[in-house]
């Protein structure tokens, strides 16, 4: 069966980092683009950034731009975010899901990143 | 591209017909359209890829229509597990405000 479990969120102040990780098993991870997707408390889901297979392409949705840092390592079959910079808008439960083109079929449970001094 | 999805909440009683509307600001390719639940504390699940194929496992009281800029989910007789919030998405990227089902 198809997993992805996310971990890494946590609590950090403004200005702070995180680096969030899923760890993916029942399919081969360098087969698929990889996305990551975001919902705040109270709000709607917000697609955050993805990668190609080889990692060789990646693309943000404009408010993380050169804030947050999308990667993988297909070997160790897991999907990377760095989120540098935070702000108090970051505060979300991120999601990491498979990309089958133009669409989304499995996601994780999520982590929850929460930015508050 | 932005997506309207309409309306905000609809207030339904199990074994009605429910209609969602998603909105294109332009118009777009069947095939960059999605349709997901998402019941709280969960993962969204994907209903409809390229505006209406079906996913794995997806009750076929669901369907997904549409073209241009006007796309719609159906769900033909409610059931109690279906009140919970539904969103569109474009090209795998910008999602809708979603719409939330909720029981009359």
């Amino acid at each position: 069966d198809v997993q992805l479990v996310e971990s890494g969120g946590g609590l950090v102040q403004p200005g702070g980092s995180l680096r969030l990780s899923c760890a993916a098993s029942g399919f081969t991870l360098r087969s698929y683009w990889m996305t990551w997707v975001r919902q705040a408390p109270g709000k709607g889901l917000e697609w955050v950034a993805n990668i190609r297979q080889d990692g060789s392409e990646k693309v943000y949705v404009d408010s993380v731009k050169g804030r947050f840092t999308i990667s993988r390592d297909n070997a160790k079959n897991s999907l990377f975010l760095q989120l540098n910079s935070l702000r108090v808008e970051d505060t979300a439960v991120y999601y990491c899901a498979r990309d089958v083109g133009y669409a989304v079929d499995f996601w994780g449970q999520g982590t929850l990143v929460t930015v508050s001094s | 591209i932005v997506l309207t999805q309409s309306p905000g909440t609809l207030s339904l009683s199990p074994g009605e017909r429910a209609t969602l509307s998603c909105r294109t600001s332009q118009s777009v390719a069947t095939k960059y359209i999605a349709w997901y639940q998402h019941k709280p504390g969960q993962a969204p699940r994907l209903l409809f890829s390229g505006a209406s194929i079906r996913a794995t496992g997806i009750p076929d009281r669901f369907s997904g229509s549409g073209s241009g800029t006007d796309f719609t989910l159906t769900i033909s007789r409610l059931e109690p597990e279906d009140f919970v919030v539904y969103y569109c998405q474009y090209y795998g990227q910008t999602f809708g405000q979603g719409t939330k089902v909720e029981v009359k």
